[in-house]
């Protein structure tokens, strides 16, 4: 199965600010890469698919980046309904993994 | 609107089963690929398996920790998705959630709101 590392695990950061997460594969994925947002008590919401297409419904200050095994999910400006946990997930071979996660908390 | 709609989740004992439901609507359902996606409380996201579309030969996969104990069906008459779970372990204990398959089983487009199934003596 292929791994999906994500850093950091958590990471406080301020209404405004620009965050930055990361997504490491075991091995190359291509474009095989989506992210998605979860609130608490909530279903995962998909943000970005195929490394860097916006879901329809999903404000521009998120942007994905990356190929291979290196990707990046960030946020321009932190709003306040963007404190949430953030997951990656790959589809380049199966079973589908997901990282273990990286929650944004306000600081 | 797309819906998908879990029901069936609850309290069991280890060594029983229980059968889950997802009642879709809102889309082509009989175009679709749904998988059931769990996450343990406190934990992350991992994916239980997966259907294909009758067209596509409505194979499954399953992730390996699953596979041989659970079952995932499908109804297209009635929308319906299922996930039947046989011999459940306590580490089977999760909040089990519906997706749709984002075309040829990428992403995860649209989930459910999660049904809570407990492992317990």
């Amino acid at each position: 199965d292929i791994q999906m590392t994500q850093s950091p695990s958590s990471l406080s950061a301020s209404v405004g600010d620009r965050v930055t997460i990361t997504c490491r594969a075991s091995q190359t994925i291509s474009s095989h890469l989506h992210w998605y947002q979860q609130k608490p008590g909530k279903a995962p919401k998909l943000l970005i698919y195929a490394a860097s297409s916006l879901q329809s419904g999903v404000p521009s200050r998120f942007s994905g980046s990356g190929s291979g095994t290196d990707f990046t999910l960030t946020i321009t400006s932190l709003q306040p309904e963007d404190f949430a946990t953030y997951y990656c997930q790959q589809s380049y071979s199966t079973p589908p993994t997901f990282g273990g996660g990286t929650k944004v908390e306000i600081k | 609107e797309v819906q998908l709609v879990e029901s069936g989740g609850g309290l069991v004992k280890p060594g029983g089963s229980l059968r889950l439901s997802c009642a879709a609507s809102g889309f082509t359902f009989s175009i679709a690929w749904m998988s059931w996606v769990r996450q343990a409380p406190g934990k992350g996201l991992e994916w239980v398996g997966r259907i294909k579309t009758k067209t596509d030969g409505g194979t499954t996969d399953y992730a390996a920790p699953v596979k041989d104990r659970f079952i995932i069906s499908r109804d297209d008459s009635k929308t319906t998705l299922f996930l039947q779970m046989n011999s459940l372990k306590t580490e089977d204990t999760a909040v089990y959630y519906c997706t749709t398959d984002c075309s040829g089983g990428s992403c995860f487009g649209y989930w459910g709101q999660g049904t809570l199934v407990t492992v317990s003596s």
